[in-house]
């Protein structure tokens, strides 16, 4: 079946622009997860959401960051007033339910912060 | 929080060889482990998992161990091949404290020469 997918692939902005990053889970999961691969920093988690549960924002850097997940599926994570230090490869992950802890993962977006 | 310590951070072994990565975490509530492979330009890709109720996983060249105890784990890839060449993650997750949330390790880069 179809994994996760991401979009877009590579994303390059001026520094001070709003970006929005798409993800699309595996149909059914109902967990979805952001996380951020920088070079510095390695792969941190950013946001997590599980069914119609209130997300745990928890690993967001900054109020600059935020995302939703709408019915249930697609998700959108939107950085505003974009740094170079957002400079990173976002990540989405999908889980089949909330007691199963295997994540699968998209290809990942590629945000260039110039 | 929790935080996982991997090592080595780059490995390079002869086609044929065996090749191990370790893994320590701290937080003692940790109970899921699952190892990733990335490849370039890829997202990680769940190659192996392993629960804490269970010491050893195997899975055809690829094994992982879990001591709880000492609070580490580890992967063992036997008879490499060129193709296993890319960068491993290990990771754990708390389940029950929220969000499930992966925490990283920094990463391995392993390179099977040919």
């Amino acid at each position: 079946g179809a994994g996760v997918s991401q979009s877009p692939s590579n994303k390059v902005t001026e520094k001070g622009k709003d970006v929005e990053l798409r993800c699309d889970p595996i149909s059914g999961h109902t967990a979805l997860y952001w996380y951020r691969q920088s070079l510095g920093q390695g792969l941190e988690f950013l946001i997590y959401f599980q069914g119609n549960s209130a997300p745990d924002k928890s690993g967001l850097p900054s109020d600059r960051f935020s995302a939703e997940r709408t019915g249930g599926s697609v998700s959108t994570l939107t950085i505003q007033r974009t740094q170079q230090e957002d400079s990173a490869v976002y990540l989405c992950a999908s889980s089949p339910s909330r007691g199963t802890d295997t994540q699968y993962f998209g290809p990942g977006t590629r945000l260039t912060v110039l | 929080g929790e935080n996982v310590e991997q090592h080595p951070s780059t490995l390079s072994v002869q086609e044929g060889d065996s090749a191990v990565i370790k893994c320590t975490y701290s937080d003692s509530a940790s109970n899921y482990f699952p190892w990733y492979k990335q490849e370039l330009g890829k997202g990680p890709q769940l190659i192996i998992d392993i629960r804490s109720n269970v010491g050893e996983k195997k899975d055809q060249r690829i094994a992982v161990t879990l001591n709880k105890t000492a609070k580490h784990f580890s992967l063992h890839i036997t008879e490499t091949q060129p193709e296993d060449s890319a960068v491993y993650f290990c990771a754990s997750v708390a389940s029950g404290a929220g969000s499930y949330q992966l925490t990283f390790g920094k990463g391995t880069k392993l390179s099977v020469i040919p």
